[in-house]
C-alpha cells in the first residue's frame, strides 16, 4: 500500500526538543522530494520544510527556520524533521508529504503533494 | 513572499448549488497553483494542479482556472461529501503558501 506513516509527536515543554519520522512505503521514496506542512488547532494549512531527493537542497518557511531541520534517509525510506528551541506556537499537527515530481510537457516543473500522512501532534506546553 | 488570500472564508451552499471559490496571489505565479480538500481530522487531498488540470480519480464537477494572480475552483453541482475546507497552494522560488481556507458549509 503506497503510504505514509507519521510519529514521534507528543508534549514537549516551551524550549525543548523533538523528533519527528516519517516512514513510507509502496512507492520509491528516492524519487520524490518531501515535505512537512503543519496546521495549528483550528486554523490553516502551513508549509514547513521541503528536502530533495539527494538531500542536496533543503528549504525552510521563516517561521522555522535555525530551529528546525530536515533530513531524509533513503535506505531506510524515511523523512525526519528535528526541532529545537520549540514554541507555543509551534504545536500543530504536522504532516509528511511527497511532492508529485510532475513535469509537463514543456519541461516546466509544477510542484504539488500528491500523497499525505495522516499527521503527527505536536504540543508545546508548560 | 507571496501571499495567497481566498474568499469567502465561508460560504453555505445547498446540494446541486454551482461553487466558486476564489484565490489571489500577491505577485504573479503563473500557473503553479493547486487546490486541496480536507474534511475534519483528515490529512487534505489534491484536486486540482497546474491551476487547472485535474487531479486522476477526481470527479469533474470540479474545474480550476486562472493564472497569474486570480484563480478560482468551482464545483459545478455541488454533492454531499463536497461540504469541507478548501486551499489554494502557490510555488515560487522554492517556497510554498497555502490561502487561509474557505469552509463549505451546509445552508
Amino acid at each position: 500500500e503506497v503510504q505514509l506513516v507519521e510519529s514521534g509527536g507528543g508534549l514537549v515543554k516551551p524550549g525543548g526538543s523533538l523528533r519527528l519520522s516519517c516512514a513510507a512505503s509502496g512507492f520509491t521514496f528516492s524519487g520524490h522530494t518531501m515535505n512537512w506542512v503543519r496546521q495549528a488547532p483550528g486554523k490553516g494549512l502551513e508549509w514547513v520544510s521541503s528536502i530533495s531527493i539527494t538531500s542536496t537542497f533543503v528549504f525552510y518557511a521563516d517561521s522555522v527556520k535555525g530551529r528546525f531541520t530536515i533530513s531524509r534517509d533513503n535506505a531506510k525510506n524515511s523523512l525526519y524533521l528535528q526541532m529545537n528551541s520549540l514554541r507555543a506556537e509551534d504545536t500543530a499537527v504536522y504532516y509528511c508529504a511527497r511532492d508529485s515530481a510532475y513535469y509537463d510537457t514543456s519541461g516546466y516543473y509544477h510542484p504539488y503533494f500528491d500523497l499525505w500522512g495522516r499527521g503527527t501532534l505536536v504540543t508545546v506546553s508548560s | 513572499d507571496i501571499q495567497m488570500t481566498q474568499s469567502p472564508s465561508t460560504l453555505s451552499a445547498s446540494v446541486g448549488d454551482r461553487v466558486t471559490i476564489t484565490c489571489r496571489a500577491s505577485q504573479s505565479i503563473s500557473s503553479w497553483l493547486a487546490w486541496y480538500q480536507q474534511k475534519p481530522g483528515k490529512a487534505p487531498k489534491v484536486l486540482i494542479y497546474k491551476a487547472s488540470s485535474l487531479k486522476s480519480g477526481v470527479p469533474s464537477r470540479f474545474s480550476g482556472s486562472g493564472s497569474g494572480t486570480e484563480f478560482t475552483l468551482t464545483i459545478s453541482s455541488l454533492q454531499p461529501d463536497d461540504f469541507a475546507t478548501y486551499y489554494c497552494q502557490q510555488y515560487n522560488s522554492y517556497s510554498w503558501t497555502f490561502g487561509q481556507g474557505t469552509k463549505v458549509e451546509i445552508k
